[in-house]
C-alpha cells in the first residue's frame, strides 16, 4: 500500500536556527497537505500543494512539492518557540481514492527554552 | 462556529468493556474521517464516513470496531471488548468536501486508555 515517509524523525534546534523536514511517498501524489500538531494537541492544517514543484510561503515557513509529486518539504528560517511540535504531512493517492490521507509518522520539533 | 468536537476527551475503560467516542463535524460538514494515533506515531486512517454511510472502512480493524454517522446525532466509533492495544488516541476530522483536497478540520482527540 501507499506510504508517506518523513525524515528525520526529531530535530532539536536552538532558537534562531533553520529547521527542515522532509516527506517522501512511495506513489505519485495528487496533493499533499502539511499539519502541525503540539504536544497534547490535535493536527492543525497548515498548508495543501497540488501542483508539480509548487512552493508556497508562510511567513517563515517554505513548502515545497516536487516536480514528480512524490516529495515534499518544509523549511522554517530562524525558528522560535512557538514553533516546537510535531509537523506531519499528508498526502492523497494520485487517482486513487482521494479522501483517504496517508499521514507521515511527523517530525517532532524540540528546542531548549 | 463551533469546530469539530469530540468527546470525551479523555476515556479509561477496563479491558473488555465498551468504548464509545462521540464525533460532531464542523456546521456545514458531511464528510466525516476517524484516524488513531499511538504515541510517537502518525496517524492512520481508519474510516470515512457521509451522513448515513460508511464509504471506507479499511482501515478499522474487522472485529470489535464499529463507526456510524446517523442522519441526526454525532458520528460514534464505537470499540467493544477492549483490549491493551487499543489505548490510543482517536482523532475525527471533518471536511466540507470528500475530494481529499480541501482542508480536514481536526477535533481534539479522545485519548482512551484501557486498564
Amino acid at each position: 500500500g501507499q506510504q508517506v515517509m518523513q525524515i528525520p524523525q526529531y530535530q532539536h534546534v536552538q532558537e534562531g536556527e533553520d529547521f527542515t523536514t522532509y516527506c517522501n511517498s512511495s506513489t505519485t501524489l495528487s496533493n499533499i497537505q502539511w499539519y502541525k500538531q503540539r504536544p497534547g494537541g490535535h493536527p492543525v492544517f497548515l498548508i495543501q500543494l497540488v501542483k508539480s514543484g509548487e512552493v508556497k510561503k508562510q511567513k517563515r515557513l517554505t513548502f515545497q512539492f516536487g516536480e514528480a509529486k512524490k516529495n515534499s518539504s518544509l523549511h522554517i528560517t530562524a525558528t522560535q518557540t512557538t514553533d516546537v511540535g510535531t509537523y506531519f504531512c499528508a498526502g492523497s493517492i494520485s487517482g486513487g481514492s482521494n479522501y483517504k490521507l496517508t499521514f507521515g509518522k511527523g517530525t517532532l520539533l524540540t528546542m531548549n527554552p | 462556529n463551533a469546530g469539530v468536537m469530540q468527546n470525551p476527551r479523555h476515556l479509561v475503560r477496563r479491558r473488555g468493556q465498551e468504548a464509545r467516542l462521540r464525533c460532531s463535524p464542523m456546521k456545514g460538514h458531511s464528510h466525516v474521517y476517524w484516524y488513531r494515533q499511538l504515541p510517537e506515531e502518525g496517524l492512520k486512517f481508519m474510516v470515512y464516513l457521509q451522513k448515513e454511510n460508511i464509504i471506507d472502512e479499511s482501515g478499522m480493524p474487522k472485529e470489535r470496531f464499529s463507526a456510524e454517522f446517523p442522519k441526526e446525532g454525532p458520528s460514534i466509533l464505537r470499540i467493544q471488548q477492549v483490549v491493551r492495544g487499543d489505548s490510543a488516541a482517536y482523532f475525527c476530522a471533518s471536511s466540507l468536501t470528500g475530494t481529499g483536497l480541501t482542508e480536514a478540520f481536526f477535533g481534539q482527540g479522545t485519548r482512551l486508555t484501557v486498564v
